[in-house]
């Protein structure tokens, strides 16, 4: 079974630019989420989806934002890029459903994103 | 304010040992408790979770703990390996939101 897709797995941005990351769930996941890891840290949580509807949003600014298709494919927006948004961009999908998630995380390899 | 801390530096153990790496966290309660692994340019993989009603879990050669009194999980790797050495992550649901919270993980190298 093919696990978390993402495209693109590299990109090289300038300033100001905008990108589009995409991610496949595992089939049957319903529920999408979006992290960044800067180098030497751990993830950070950007935005849950579940069923196409928005279920939780990080400390991120409103230059990023995301959205759920009906076949549970996810894309993450970056608008107006900064130096400081390089990083690896990792995308989670799960089965979804309870409110306290007692489900583990499938990650895909990330796209690495670079901002000169 | 709330936070999770992991061991900064890397962890150096001899192979056979057991390695220890520990997660910490303060103004979390959280219900569920997950350690993941990580290697260079690959996104994490899922390896224990644990509840707060439980105080020890086990998977071959893995276990965690989880003290929610001392809000403190500590993980094992017994009779570790080389193909052990990667970074390790301990993630917590912040109860009432549907949001993960990474630690910034522990690097581990196992050395032959």
């Amino acid at each position: 079974d093919a696990g978390v897709t993402q495209s693109p797995t590299h990109l090289i941005k300038t300033r100001g630019q905008h990108v589009t990351l995409r991610c496949s769930p595992i089939s049957g996941h319903k529920s999408v989420s979006w992290y960044q890891q800067v180098l030497g840290q751990g993830p950070q949580f950007i935005f849950q989806y579940y069923e196409k509807e928005e279920r939780g949003r990080g400390n991120f600014p409103d230059r990023f934002s995301a959205r759920q298709f009906p076949n549970y494919s996810s894309e993450l927006n970056v608008n107006a890029l900064l130096l400081g948004d390089s990083a690896l961009y990792l995308c989670a999908s799960t089965t979804g459903g309870d409110v306290y998630s007692n489900q583990p995380q499938h990650f895909g390899d990330g796209t690495r994103l670079s901002i000169l | 304010s709330q936070k999770i801390e992991q061991n900064s530096e890397a962890l150096n153990i001899q192979e056979g040992k057991t390695a220890t790496l520990t997660c910490n966290y303060t103004n979390y309660s959280p219900a569920y408790l997950q350690w993941y692994r990580q290697d260079p340019g690959r996104g994490p993989v899922f390896l224990l979770l644990i509840r707060e009603n439980e105080k020890e879990k086990r998977k071959e050669r893995l276990k965690v703990t989880f003290d929610t009194t001392l809000k403190q999980s500590l993980f094992h790797i017994t009779a570790s390996q080389p193909a052990d050495s990667a970074t390790y992550l301990c993630a917590l649901d912040a109860s009432g939101t549907y949001k993960y919270i990474f630690g910034t993980g522990t690097r581990l190298k196992v050395l032959a």
